[in-house]
């Protein structure tokens, strides 16, 4: 009954390896996210897919590649990974539903996480 | 540009204490959303609510109260009679009233609330 998970949720590897982070949520949402928190708690948007197309990127270093095979799924592959790229990843989903007199916009529904520790 | 500014970083109450967090709120846009996330330290984020700009009126649930004051720019957030389950980091967050590239979240830096007995 999991609406949005993520795997993995630890995830140790050493510099200079890549790896991947992957998201599914069964919501039936049409827009998916990543955000990173980092180790202040600070949250910010990295990527977002609608429909499996890329609409939001923000600045992120292109070693970061998100990828969507279908509305239900958005991996992150992460390229030659940094000390600086620890943080904890979180995956979210929302859906915008038509309502009388205009787009209604939902909230997103966030996975639980998957925290990185490059050593 | 959108800004959450969430001036407490951390607050301490005992139980059954009244506890408000707040959280001031800068848009140009006319239409807009404001929500409220709890992460307590098993570190998932839980949505608690979202208030539409076109709606200023306040929301209670349960022990749960938010304030929307457009005219100040703020949403404020008020636990009554805190618990230690209460104890989170909560955020504030913005999006904006249109599709795209506004569909994102802007966050305040959070508030750390600690109740203990």
């Amino acid at each position: 009954d999991t609406a949005v998970s993520q795997t993995p949720k630890y995830l140790v590897t050493q510099m200079g390896n890549d790896k991947s982070i992957k998201c599914e949520q069964n919501l039936g949402h049409d827009t998916m996210y990543w955000y990173k928190q980092d180790s202040k708690k600070f949250l910010k948007i990295m990527f977002s897919y609608n429909n499996k197309e890329l609409i939001i990127n923000e600045t992120v270093p292109n070693r970061f590649s998100p990828k969507s095979p279908d509305k239900a799924h958005l991996n992150l592959h992460i390229n030659s990974l940094e000390l600086g790229d620890s943080a904890v990843y979180f995956c979210a989903s929302s859906q915008v539903s038509g309502l009388a007199g205009g787009p209604y916009y939902n909230e997103q529904f966030f996975g639980p996480g998957t925290r990185l520790t490059v050593l | 540009a959108q800004k959450v500014t969430q001036a407490q970083t951390e607050i301490s109450v005992v139980e059954k204490e009244d506890v408000t967090l707040d959280c001031v709120y800068e848009t140009r846009d006319t239409t807009y959303y404001l929500f409220w996330y709890k992460q307590p330290p098993s570190g998932e984020l839980v949505f608690l609510i979202r208030r539409n700009s076109f709606d200023e009126q306040n929301e209670i649930s349960g022990r749960y109260s938010w304030n929307f004051q457009k005219s100040t720019s703020s949403f404020n957030f008020t636990i009554t009679a805190s618990q230690v389950v209460d104890s989170a980091v909560y955020f504030c967050a913005l999006r904006r009233g249109s599709t795209g590239t506004a569909s994102k979240l802007t966050f305040g830096t959070g508030t750390r609330l600690q109740v203990t007995l």
